[in-house]
């Protein structure tokens, strides 16, 4: 089965400053979906972001962008212009592009943000 | 609002009882998804369903059963409840069964189970 990592269980953040969430996975596909959920103190699971494992181009939601390395298997979530609503638990995910649609979610890194 | 209603949010109860969580996806959702949340933890997968049909199994305890109706909601049933079954549990629904496509999980606001 496949595997996500999230090496960071805990991040700070001043507000306004930039902040980068790691997440790698491993695989041996080709064809794949990554996902970044945020999860705020309601609990709530919100997508934040996706990315298309066959696209060149780093996605990009807002103030939240993704840096993809294919190769490295490597989808960090940067996050600009932190603000005190982005604290929340981060989850990266991912689900391979073959039938089934199994997800596979990392441990999650508890991002504060200071102001 | 993701679409995915879930009842009840919070439900309490004592060790040994049975409880039923149940789910409904957003509409034209066919795979629905249930997972576990224990407190600070990450997400435990349980099991999926697709168009009424079972289509993946995680961690699910055998005490735990699940299953999806004709109208695409689903309920999740616990019994023999246990002190340690206290969590968070979410249903998660997609369109399909991915492939081509993001199929992203919208997940329901959970329902918060405190065993006592």
């Amino acid at each position: 089965a496949q595997t996500v990592t999230q090496s960071q269980p805990e991040m700070s953040v001043q507000e306004a400053e930039t902040v980068t969430l790691s997440c790698t996975y491993d695989t041996s596909e080709s064809d794949y979906y990554l996902f970044w959920y945020k999860q705020p103190p309601s609990r709530q699971m919100i997508l934040v972001i996706r990315q298309e494992a066959y696209k060149q181009q780093n996605a990009t939601e807002n103030r939240f962008s993704v840096n993809f390395q294919k190769a490295a298997k490597s989808f960090s979530l940067k996050i600009s212009d932190s603000q005190l609503g982005d604290a929340a638990m981060y989850f990266c995910a991912y689900r391979s592009a073959k039938g089934g649609n199994q997800f596979y979610f990392g441990t999650g890194t508890s991002l504060t943000v200071i102001p | 609002d993701s679409g995915v209603t879930q009842t009840p949010k919070h439900l309490i109860t004592a060790t040994g009882q049975r409880v039923t969580l149940r789910c409904s996806p957003r509409s034209g959702d066919l795979s629905v998804y249930w997972y576990q949340q224990s407190l600070d933890q990450g997400l435990q997968f349980l099991i999926q369903y697709y168009n009424g049909e079972e289509r993946a199994k995680g961690n699910i305890l055998e005490r735990f059963s699940a299953q999806q109706f004709p109208d695409l909601h689903s309920e999740l049933n616990l019994s023999s409840l246990e002190l340690g079954d206290s969590a968070l549990y979410f249903c998660a629904s997609s369109v399909g069964l991915g492939g081509r496509g993001p199929g992203e999980l919208f997940f329901g606001e959970g329902s918060r189970l405190t065993v006592l």
